[in-house]
């Protein structure tokens, strides 16, 4: 299996809502990444899990919340988000963190409402 | 500390040739480069980790000038297929060495070949 799955592709919520976002893998890969992309912009990085460990938090408003329950899953917990929050949200991942070139999923394509 | 592309776009012919530039103003630990079609995922071309290093895939190769902070990526003889947007990635050299664990998209270039 050499694929990061995310699920859903697409996503439709309120401002009060509360939804998350799946990425699993199974490639053995120890490290996982939050990404963020706008249109006609470069993905923007949001969180680093290292080792199931939460390494890097990249100044993402706390309506954003990730979880690592395992090696091969991540979550992304939203809640009370802003309609300028819409984007295309894409997981990541990597053999070991640093040094190792990144698959990513093919992303959820989320709206704000 | 966002890596800074150039060229922001390119047009080119099939057959074609291009490069791609990618700067950081900080010391890097590895330079990555990958290619975005529209409405598709980012795909991974390759990683450059030692100054110096050249790396080939297919007739898509790079560049990495470790003292400088530079890579460059070279597109031979373009394909249709070619087209997308490509970004370099840049990780940054931690005080330690190793690096700071966190990739880091320049600005992207587009890329459109036309028969």
């Amino acid at each position: 299996d050499t694929e990061v799955t995310q699920t859903p592709k697409h996503l439709v919520m309120g401002m009060t809502n509360k939804k998350s976002l799946k990425c699993e893998q199974h490639m053995g890969h120890r490290a996982m990444y939050w990404y963020k992309q706008k249109a006609k912009k470069p993905p923007e990085l949001m969180f680093v899990y290292s080792y199931e460990k939460l390494s890097i938090n990249e100044s993402v408003p706390s309506r954003f919340s990730p979880e690592c329950p395992n090696s091969s899953l991540l979550n992304l917990h939203l809640h009370a988000l802003q309609p300028e929050d819409s984007a295309l949200y894409l997981c990541a991942s990597s053999l070991r963190p640093g040094g190792y070139g990144y698959t990513f999923g093919s992303g959820t394509r989320l709206t704000v409402v | 500390q966002q890596p800074v592309q150039s060229p922001q776009a390119v047009i080119l012919r099939e057959g074609e040739d291009a490069v791609i530039n990618c700067s950081s103003s900080k010391a890097l630990y590895s330079v990555h480069w990958y290619r975005q079609k529209h409405g598709e995922a980012p795909v991974f071309l390759m990683i450059l980790l030692k100054g110096g290093e050249q790396k080939g895939h297919e007739k898509i190769s790079a560049s990495f000038n470790e003292k400088k902070q530079q890579s460059s990526l070279y597109l031979t003889a373009s394909q249709l297929s070619y087209s997308g947007t490509y970004f370099c990635g840049t990780e940054i050299r931690g005080n330690y060495g190793g690096s700071q664990g966190n990739l880091i998209f320049g600005k992207g270039t587009k890329l459109s070949v036309k028969p």
